[in-house]
């Protein structure tokens, strides 16, 4: 069975500086991870996906299949990236997506 | 283009009563998903539709709950009855579905709070 996992809950950082957000997964499969995010008062909104290899409002993810991870990253955080920010994995032919349980991200001045 | 329309935003009730919540897709979308994500967790599925069938609905507790997707458009979720750990928000997604990088990409709906008492 396919798993993600987001081992923090919260994540505190200065404006200005780097943030990485981790995501490790599990799936026999062949995998497709984006990661997701929802602002405040906002609907859940799809950041990035691994296929796409962009960079989105400054932030990175890339796939590590040896470690079965896809870390956020962003250089420089700003405090509108505060937000609940949601990995998940696409499965099956479906592409049904599992996703992990979030962090949130607060980003101070 | 229009998103993912849900209603009621929010629902209060008591235990064993029933419920249903609605779903209108972004238009041409064929697929459709819903979703329970309780407080402190992620979204999780609890169906999805290819147009107006059932792909999977493995994770769907089906002695109380139930939906349907007539003509293959709308969609409503019914619960029925209702349990205290029903308490969360239900939310609805769409994706393009077919071929192409994007087909799966899920649009979101900005879900139902439903509160069991």
């Amino acid at each position: 069975a396919q798993r993600v996992t987001q081992p923090e809950k919260l994540l505190s950082v200065f404006k200005g500086a780097p943030v990485e957000l981790k995501c490790n997964y599990s799936y026999s499969g062949s995998p497709e991870l984006f990661w997701y995010v929802q602002y405040s008062r906002q609907r859940l909104q799809l950041l990035l996906r691994h296929i796409s290899r962009e960079s989105i409002k400054g932030f990175t993810a890339d796939l590590n299949k040896g470690e079965t991870s896809f870390h956020l990253k962003k250089p420089f955080a700003q405090e509108e990236d505060s937000a609940m920010y949601y990995c998940a994995l696409g499965s099956g032919s479906a592409r049904q997506l599992t996703f992990g349980s979030g962090t949130q991200l607060t980003v101070l001045p | 283009e229009a998103g993912v329309a849900q209603s009621p935003r929010y629902k209060i009730i008591e235990k064993r009563q029933s419920v249903a919540f609605w779903c209108n897709p972004i238009s041409g979308h064929a697929t459709l998903y819903w979703y329970q994500q309780i407080l402190g967790q992620g979204p999780k599925l609890l169906i999805q539709f290819q147009n107006n069938g059932v792909v999977d609905d493995s994770q769907l507790p089906k002695d109380r709950f139930s939906a349907e997707r007539l003509k293959g458009v709308d969609s409503t979720l019914k619960i029925q009855p209702a349990k205290l750990e029903d308490s969360a928000v239900y939310l609805c997604a769409s994706s393009r579905g077919g071929q192409g990088p994007t087909r799966s990409e899920q649009y979101f709906g900005p879900g139902t709070r439903l509160t069991v008492t």
